[in-house]
């Protein structure tokens, strides 16, 4: 139980191009879910938080205007990179946090590197 | 405010040897204390955690982790290590007085590494 998928698992794209990255809880229902961003062999840094049904809270230095999120239901959050660029390539984590829990379960992450 | 430390930035081990990760924390709340691991290009792995109750939490894999208040550490721990335990281990912390939302704040990762 309590999987999060994430899609695509990598994407390759030119630069100014937008990419869309889904995560989906896909035996539980999550009325939170977070984005994260990865460096090499580095921690997870919080990117933003989602609520359903709500606009999603960004961490300090964020641009939301680049890194849109809509989570439109309980089980589907979306991030959108937004005219790429080659210093937005990173690994891209999504979590969930199920209904009434207090542990976020992880996505597989997706790999973007922008050309 | 919440932070997580990981002293180490790698933990070498012998197959069959005790394995250690440390982490300790720092919450003005209560303390909610995760431990995930991490294997290459992959997501992160729920291994156990810590929000009332026994100090001692046994979780997947073999791991457990001893919550200690009074020295604010929250150690994974595996009596015996495998080849296979070789990965990024990452404890995290949530203030569970405080945030309703569930934000986690991570420690920088320790690199396990067990030989044969």
């Amino acid at each position: 139980g309590a999987v999060v998928s994430q899609h695509p698992s990598w994407v390759i794209c030119k630069s100014g191009t937008s990419v869309k990255i889904e995560c989906r809880s896909l035996d539980f229902q999550a009325t939170t879910m977070f984005w994260y961003r990865q460096f090499p062999k580095q921690s997870l840094m919080l990117m933003a938080t989602s609520n359903e049904g709500s606009k999603a809270t960004y961490e300090q230095g964020v641009e939301k205007d680049k890194f849109l999120i809509n989570h439109a239901s309980l089980t589907l959050s979306t991030l959108t990179v937004t005219s790429a660029h080659p210093e937005d390539s990173s690994f891209y984590i999504c979590s969930a946090r199920p209904i009434l829990a207090d542990t976020q379960y992880f996505g597989p992450g997706t790999r973007l590197t922008v050309l | 405010a919440q932070s997580v430390a990981q002293p180490e930035d790698q933990v070498n081990v012998a197959e069959g040897n005790p394995l250690t990760v440390k982490c300790t924390y720092s919450v003005s709340g209560n303390p909610y204390l995760f431990w995930y691991v991490q294997y290459p290009n992959r997501g992160l792995q729920f291994l156990l955690k810590y929000i009332t109750g026994d100090n001692l939490v046994k979780g997947s894999y073999g791991f457990e982790a001893e919550f200690n208040k009074s020295q604010t550490s929250f150690h994974l721990k595996k009596p015996s290590a495998l080849v296979s335990d070789s990965a990024l281990y990452f404890c995290a912390v949530r203030d569970g007085a405080t945030d309703s939302w569930g934000k986690f704040q991570f420690g920088a990762g320790t690199q396990v590494v067990v030989t044969p």
